[in-house]
């Protein structure tokens, strides 16, 4: 597609449960990003996914996040077990190149996530 | 640690003035630093960015902004603001480890609203 599509747009959840969101990313774009935005702490890096290398998981809060990209292309952010403090807007994005070569991450509209 | 600044929460301009969105930076090595904006409820959309060579840079809207490397900022302006720029606007500088060399993180900082008064 023309851009970063991310599903479902909204997503409300229990306290517990597992919630998966979906990441699409921008086609020919090896690179791709998971952030977190909320109100308490702005927007946050999760995770790196740059072609067959090993992801920089160096964001994820805890290990009840995880994230995978199946193909070099679609890629899922699984939260276990959510906790109220996990709601917020997760953004994926995707880059042509690395951004350490000055490469311009496009963002998605983000899934929003409510945990109840 | 790398770090960006953005020093009002807000900012609010008359329809048709000019307009400025500060941004300072703290980083090792060459800074390259991005203007994002984000409409309510929607995702961030790339502005401009700054890499090497000439200090002013143009963006997408009539944006622009200029890299000041004695002052370390850079900060988004427009000539003539419009009610449609009405946003939050964010900074951001690529990481780099504290032993030096650079990642593929944006750091980014805490928005700004702008709010444009007819």
């Amino acid at each position: 597609g023309a851009g970063v599509s991310q599903s479902p747009s909204n997503k409300v959840t229990e306290k517990g449960k597992d919630v998966e969101l979906r990441c699409d990313p921008i086609s020919g774009h090896t690179a791709l990003y998971w952030y977190r935005q909320s109100l308490g702490q702005g927007l946050e890096f999760l995770i790196y996914f740059q072609g067959n290398s090993a992801p920089d998981k160096s964001g994820l809060p805890s290990d009840r996040f995880s994230a995978e990209r199946t193909g070099g292309s679609v890629s899922t952010l699984t939260i276990q077990r959510t906790q109220q403090e996990d709601s917020a807007v997760y953004l994926c994005a995707s880059s042509h190149g690395q951004v350490s070569f000055g490469n311009t991450i496009y963002f998605g509209e983000g899934s929003w996530l409510t945990v109840v | 640690a790398q770090s960006v600044a953005q020093p009002e929460d807000q900012v609010k301009v008359a329809e048709g003035n000019p307009l400025t969105v500060k941004c300072t930076y703290s980083v090792s090595g060459n800074p390259y630093l991005f203007w994002y904006v984000q409409y309510p409820n929607r995702g961030l959309q790339f502005l401009l960015k700054y890499i090497t060579g000439d200090n002013l840079v143009k963006g997408s809207y009539g944006f622009e902004a200029e890299f000041n490397k004695s002052q370390t900022s850079f900060h988004l302006k427009k000539p003539s603001a419009l009610v449609s720029d009405s946003a939050l606007y964010f900074c951001a500088v690529r990481d780099s480890r504290e032993y030096g060399g650079a990642t593929n993180k944006l750091i980014f900082g805490t928005g700004t609203l702008l709010a444009v008064q007819p």
